[in-house]
């Protein structure tokens, strides 16, 4: 079965600089889908960034990037030129490529609670 | 567009008791996902509907739990007789085909006494 680990539980990033978030996963299949997803205090949870696992680049999402290394099977999040809005849990998820059964099922991590300080 | 909506969105009820939650997709949405998230773990999948049928359940916990999604539109989720350990976040997303972005509603928080 398919898992996610996000090691770090919080972060903390000043105004203006930039940050990573770390998530690992563990599968045995060779295409999939890894997502971040952002939910704010009292909000609901919004899609940052999605990486189809058969492209090679790194998604990008204006002030937010991946470092998607395949064999690694690392997908970490960078946020860059960070805003007070940033402030919110962060979750990394996988997703089977494939149609059927549960593979439309999202598998998340157990999220990284991002404060920016002013 | 409206987005993903869920009702209620707190509820406190005590042990034995029965809650449903309701979900509402966004329209034209035929996917429908139920997930839970219980204090400081992972946030886990229940269940897909395709339309009005259950396409995966195999993440609902046990019979205490029943999804529906009549006519294919709005989905319930009826706990019944709740437990300590159903307290939690229930989140519904909605997608269009199964491939596709989930776009999540606010949740609804339970918290079973």
């Amino acid at each position: 079965a398919q898992t996610v680990t996000q090691s770090q539980p919080e972060m903390s990033v000043q105004e203006a600089e930039t940050v990573t978030l770390s998530c690992t996963y563990d599968t045995s299949e060779s295409d999939y889908y890894l997502f971040w997803y952002k939910q704010p205090p009292s909000r609901q949870m919004i899609l940052v960034i999605r990486q189809e696992a058969y492209k090679q680049q790194n998604a990008t999402e204006n002030r937010f990037s991946v470092n998607f290394q395949k064999a690694a099977k690392s997908f970490s999040l960078k946020i860059s030129d960070s805003q007070l809005g940033d402030a919110a849990m962060y979750f990394c998820a996988y997703r089977s490529s494939f149609y059927g059964g549960s593979q439309g099922n999202l598998i998340f991590g157990k999220g990284t609670k991002l404060s920016v300080k002013p | 567009e409206a987005g993903v909506t869920q009702f209620p969105s707190h509820s406190v009820i005590e042990k034995g008791q029965t809650v449903t939650l309701r979900c509402d997709p966004i329209s034209g949405h035929d996917n429908l996902y139920w997930y839970r998230r219980v204090m400081g773990k992972e946030i886990k999948f229940l269940l897909h509907f395709v339309k009005e049928s259950k396409q995966d359940e195999s993440g609902m916990p046990n019979n205490r739990f029943l999804a529906e999604r009549t006519g294919g539109t709005y989905s319930t989720l009826k706990v019944q007789p709740a437990e300590l350990e159903d307290s939690g976040v229930y989140f519904c997303a909605s997608s269009q085909v199964p491939e596709g972005t989930q776009y999540f509603g606010p949740g609804t928080r339970l918290l079973v006494l």
